[in-house]
């Protein structure tokens, strides 16, 4: 059965930092890409960055750019986002992805989630 | 950026009955277009990718067309666990991009 599970959410004050984990079980982690999505409260679904299988081509949304990084370790079947600069509308649910299709390149079809950690930032 | 637009933003439908939903891009996805179904509280369900085809394990009754700019997710006929808010998705361009939902609720 194909698992991600997140960790790391909690409150963070404005201007600070966080890093989220999802860890993956029940499939082949290295050789899919996986990305992070959030929902902010009384919004709709955002995406927010992907990484391919090996780690070598990542993407961000605008929104995210230059204060979020991706990264992920597939010795521990881990994909992470670091956020820093943090801000109240970054506040939201985040949900780590699996993309559907085998292999380097990414398309961004996601037949997996996880249930999501709860990012409050507030002072 | 290519932005998806949804409608309409609420529908008040009955169980039983045939359901429409529409998604518009600003730019020609192809077909490289998804719904997704999403619960409070609940992971986020894929429903349709590729237009047309159905996810793993969902149900008959759903059901996606169209491709370029103008798509269509139906459902035959509602059951009760199908209220919920659905997103289309574009994955044709980067960034990919959500619409912003239309919630089906109970009428």
């Amino acid at each position: 059965e194909i698992q991600l599970l997140e960790f790391g959410g909690g409150l963070v004050q404005p201007g600070g930092s966080l890093r989220l984990s999802c860890a993956a079980s029940g499939f082949t982690f290295s050789s899919y890409a996986m990305s992070w999505v959030r929902q902010a409260p009384g919004k709709g679904l955002e995406w927010l960055s992907a990484i391919s299988a090996g780690g070598g081509d990542i993407h961000y949304a605008d929104s995210v750019q230059g204060r979020f990084t991706i990264s992920r370790d597939n010795s521990k079947n881990t994909v992470y986002l670091e956020m820093n600069s943090l801000r109240g509308e970054d506040t939201a649910v985040y949900y780590c992805a699996k993309v559907m299709w085998v292999g380097e390149l990414i398309i961004t079809i996601f037949d997996y989630w996880g249930h999501g950690t709860l990012v409050t930032v507030s002072s | 950026e290519i932005v998806m637009t949804q409608s309409p933003a609420t529908l008040s439908v009955s169980p039983g009955e045939r359901v429409t939903l529409s998604c518009r891009a600003s730019q020609s996805v192809s077909s490289n277009l998804a719904w997704f179904q999403k619960k409070p509280g609940q992971a986020p369900r894929l429903l349709i990718y590729g237009a047309s085809t159905r996810g793993t394990g969902v149900p008959a009754r759903f059901s996606g067309s169209g491709s370029g700019t103008e798509f269509t997710l139906t459902i035959s006929s509602l059951q009760s666990e199908d209220f919920a808010v659905y997103y289309c998705h574009q994955y044709n361009n980067w960034p990919p991009h959500f619409g912003g939902g239309t919630k089906v609720e109970i009428k």
